[in-house]
């Protein structure tokens, strides 16, 4: 039968503020996260990625960090703009997923004007 | 970076038919191929994995008779929903896994996703 549904966490940011999207992954073998952004009907869209050997990663805007202690990524965007507005998951691949990605629960990003 | 194109992106059929959704790489070849569902509000959760020229391995709780995969060539996959029913209703969403030489690591690309109403 379907899946009992869940709520999304969401952020709501004003324009202009920085956001930080937390996520929290599970298997500490994994080596390689990826954030993905997903607009609602499309499909999820590769914004940055970071592997286990590194603790920060920065992009145009994005910067994702890692803490392997406590198994924490979280993306940090810039001057959150109204095109930002959107569902960012975590991915993590690795130890026991082997080569498939796992993905967390999303947050939704709510970006005021 | 690389495309993914997904058809129909919407389809709406009755209970008891079935649909086939393509995925295809269109700038790349993709030796692995992804399917995943996605229930409103709710993360993407893997069905299965499709490698070209073999079966496809299911994730537990995926049925194979219902989710038929078709990996005929590097780049396309396709998924056909048999039987459908209302319960099938949901987002299916393909990605291809592409090899990016200028970064030396493999990415996972992703379709636009299809939207499946079954009546």
């Amino acid at each position: 039968g379907e899946s009992v549904g869940l709520h999304l966490p969401t952020l709501s940011v004003q324009e202009g503020d920085n956001s930080i999207i937390n996520c929290a992954y599970s298997n500490s073998a994994s080596d390689y996260f990826i954030w993905y952004k997903q607009e609602s009907g499309k499909g999820p869209q590769f914004i940055i990625d970071i592997r286990s050997n590194m603790d920060k990663r920065q992009g145009q805007r994005v910067t994702v960090l890692l803490n392997k202690t406590v198994k924490h990524l979280s993306l940090q965007i810039a001057a959150t703009q109204p095109g930002d507005s959107a569902v960012y998951f975590c991915a993590e691949r690795g130890g026991s997923y082997g080569q498939n990605f796992v993905f967390g629960p999303g947050t939704r990003l709510s970006v005021l004007p | 970076g690389a495309v993914v194109s997904q058809h129909p992106s919407w389809v709406i059929c009755k209970s008891g038919t079935s649909v086939k959704i393509e995925c295809r790489s269109l700038d790349f070849q993709a030796t692995t191929m992804f399917w995943y569902r996605q229930f409103p509000k709710q993360s993407l959760m893997l069905m299965a994995t499709s490698n070209e020229g073999s079966k496809a391995t299911y994730e537990q709780g995926v049925e194979k008779d219902k989710f038929l995969i078709n990996h005929a060539s590097l780049t396309l996959s396709t998924l056909t929903v048999t039987s459908a029913h209302p319960e099938d209703s949901s987002f299916y969403i393909c990605s291809a896994r592409a090899l990016v030489r200028s970064l030396a690591k493999n990415i996972q690309y992703f379709g636009a996703g299809t939207r499946l109403s079954v009546l």
